[in-house]
């Protein structure tokens, strides 16, 4: 079956501006969420969807929202962007449940921001 | 914040090494999990143990896990060139909504 998608694979954007950037999951998982690694802060956790709800948020300002959708694909939106959104995005789904606590999370192969 | 500690930071073996990561963390857990990351792409969930296992074989890796110490380590053995990655130990926290990570070991494996 096919794994998580996301787009774009990179993307430059200027200060100021707004991103949106899209995971799907595999198909049948019901649970995504998002991660933000840099070389600095390593993988930082975002937050998490379950059927269309947000279950849980990490810490990060409000420019970064999300949301998902009825089909369990899910966006994250960073507005106003800065120069240290800079970033590695990735996204992992699971079928929620408990599930990843018996098999872990299936990771995307991320989108790269590049702020300039 | 992440949960834990790696170490080495970093670990440069010759193929047909064994190469040994270790990870410590801070709280209790219900599992521990081990990723892979190949230069900067996704992550790949390599293995999970639970609280109650001691050990796990996986292959060529295996992972141990002592939770008096808050301790993992995972153990590849016979290294190969495509081993070369970055390795990172994971908790699931908020009933596994969500997981914090370690901060990785980098293992270059020379052929």
């Amino acid at each position: 079956k096919a794994g998580v998608t996301q787009t774009p694979r990179y993307l430059i954007k200027t200060r100021g501006q707004q991103v949106t950037l899209s995971c799907s999951p595999i198909s049948g998982h019901r649970s995504v969420s998002w991660y933000q690694q840099t070389p600095g802060q390593g993988l930082q956790f975002l937050f998490e969807y379950f059927s269309e709800t947000q279950r849980n948020k990490g810490n990060f300002p409000g420019r970064f929202s999300g949301r998902q959708f009825s089909n369990s694909r899910s966006e994250m939106n960073v507005s106003t962007l800065e120069l240290g959104d800079s970033a590695l995005y990735l996204c992992a789904s699971s079928s929620g449940g408990g599930a990843s606590d018996l098999y872990g999370y299936t990771f995307g192969s991320g989108t790269r921001l590049t702020v300039v | 914040s992440q949960q834990g500690e790696e170490d080495p930071q970093a670990l440069s073996i010759q193929e047909g090494e064994n190469a040994t990561m270790n990870c410590s963390y801070k709280t209790s857990i219900n599992n521990l999990q081990w990723y892979r990351q190949n230069s900067g792409r996704g992550l790949v969930h390599l293995i999970l143990i639970r609280s109650n296992e001691r050990e796990k074989h996986s292959g060529r890796l295996r992972v141990t896990l002592d939770t008096s110490k808050k301790s993992s380590s995972l153990l590849i053995t016979a290294s190969r060139a495509a081993d070369t990655a970055s390795y990172f130990c994971a908790a699931p926290r908020d009933y596994g909504n969500k997981l914090v990570f370690g901060a990785g070991t980098i293992l270059r494996v020379k052929s």
